[in-house]
């Protein structure tokens, strides 16, 4: 069974940083690329960021570039997202996908961040 | 960027009765790039339909996907409880590389 798993989400003021992990088991987690999707509060959904198997690839939602960095650790089957320079519109669930083609086709349960002085 | 509009923004029904969600992009989109999503509250997103009209695994036929173009259709032939949810559309960009999402349709109870 497919499982993602995410943490260390939390609340972090204005400018602060934030590491998400997403352990993922239940299938071949080198084999596909993963993403991360984020839902601010009573609002959609809006995807973050992207990375490939090897982590050659990685492509990022223009609110988020060059304040957010995906990457993998495919020994320890893990994703993460570290955010830096957050902002309170950066306040959502997290959540950690694998993609299908062109879709998502599992998804966590997310963990909430929360930017908030 | 692709811009995807989804109406109406809620729809009131009642089990039995046929749903149909709609959404629109803003430019053409390839079929094979647009994808459907239910969401329960406090529950993480599921896949439903894929490649605009193709059901993901376990996805009961009552639902179906069709459309092409700029506009695409979600049917639920006929609602049952379990159903009532927000329906989101989704399509991937190839240049640049990038997930759009609708707004979202909420289904709810009459």
């Amino acid at each position: 069974e497919v499982q993602l798993v995410e943490s260390g989400g939390g609340l972090v003021q204005p400018g602060g940083s934030l590491r998400l992990s997403c352990a993922a088991s239940g299938f071949s987690f080198s084999s596909y690329w993963m993403s991360w999707v984020r839902q601010a509060p009573g609002k959609g959904l809006e995807w973050v960021a992207n990375i490939k198997q090897d982590g050659s690839e990685k492509y990022y939602v223009d609110s988020v570039e060059g304040r957010f960095t995906i990457s993998r650790d495919n020994a320890k089957n893990s994703l993460y997202l570290q955010m830096n320079s957050l902002r309170a519109e950066d306040t959502a669930v997290y959540y950690c996908a694998r993609r299908m083609g062109a879709f998502f086709g599992y998804w966590g349960q997310g963990t909430l961040v929360t930017v908030s002085s | 960027e692709i811009v995807l509009t989804q109406s109406p923004g809620t729809l009131s029904l009642s089990p039995g009765e046929r749903a149909t969600l709609s959404c629109r992009a803003s430019q053409s989109v390839s079929s094979s790039y647009l994808a459907w999503y239910q969401q329960k509250p406090g529950q993480a997103p599921r896949l439903l339909i894929y490649g605009a009209s193709s059901r993901a695994t376990g996805i009961p036929d009552r639902f179906s996907g069709s459309g092409s173009g700029t506009d695409f259709t979600l049917t639920i032939s006929r609602v049952e409880p379990e159903d009532f949810a927000v329906y989101y559309c989704q399509q991937y960009g190839s240049s640049p590389r990038m997930y759009t999402f609708g707004q979202g349709t909420k289904l709810e109870i009459k």
